[in-house]
């Protein structure tokens, strides 16, 4: 029963090198999402997938890069980390969309400092 | 500009106590408010999800309300445990389509519950 699975669970990163953060779910979801919480703010979405193939920006996109491998797989990359993409890193999914009544199931974060 | 606003920022409470959690929002137009529990370095977790004609639900000891003309909603926990000592966040949801429908996240309530 595992749920959503992300790796690393964490990273350090140098200014201008580049990672990208797994995440897979066993739940047969149709959306994915990736969230960053930061102290003192809400959970704030950097992109979505509604199905396989398909994605969309979300609040805070810039400096990030997602694919939607498949159902099961959704991946967030960081081509140049800067210090400001400092955070914890969520995945989530859920059976229907952002516009629906079913609740997020979340990873347990990728916690990322860049220094 | 959608906002979700949560009171107090942090609780100790004593086990076998009861508290209420506040929150109050402005996202329009409304969709759902769901309440969730995140336990420190963890995702969070779903506890209740409520629609515009809802005005409480249960989750074991956990009891939500929800008042759609004030906007409020409260989260209240029954005889407290060790357990519950977590981050409770309160996200509402805006009506949209695809990525316009939107989920705010608030900033969450601390809750320390002590012997």
């Amino acid at each position: 029963n595992a749920g959503v699975t992300q790796t690393p669970k964490f990273q350090v990163l140098k200014t201008g090198q580049s990672m990208t953060l797994q995440c897979a779910q066993d739940m047969n979801h149709n959306s994915m999402y990736w969230y960053r919480q930061d102290p003192g703010m809400g959970l704030r979405l950097i992109y979505y997938s509604a199905s396989e193939g398909t994605t969309d920006k979300g609040e805070v996109p810039n400096g990030y890069n997602v694919s939607r491998l498949n159902k099961r797989e959704f991946s967030l990359r960081l081509e140049s980390a800067a210090p400001s993409q400092t955070s914890v890193y969520f995945c989530a999914s859920s059976e229907d969309g952002l516009g629906g009544n079913s609740p997020l199931h979340f990873g347990n974060g990728t916690r990322l400092t860049v220094t | 500009k959608n906002q979700v606003e949560q009171s107090p920022q942090s609780l100790i409470i004593l086990e076998g106590k009861n508290c209420t959690l506040q929150c109050n929002y402005t996202v329009s137009p409304f969709s759902n408010l769901r309440w969730y529990k995140q336990d420190t370095g963890r995702g969070p977790v779903s506890l209740t999800i409520m629609t515009f004609s809802e005005n409480t639900k249960s989750n074991g000891r956990y009891t939500a309300t929800l008042d759609a003309d004030t906007k409020q909603s409260s989260l209240h926990i029954t005889a407290s445990q060790l357990s519950d000592s977590a981050s409770y966040i309160c996200v509402v949801s805006a009506v949209g389509t695809g990525t316009a429908s939107k989920l705010t996240f608030g900033t969450g309530t601390r809750l320390q519950v002590t012997l």
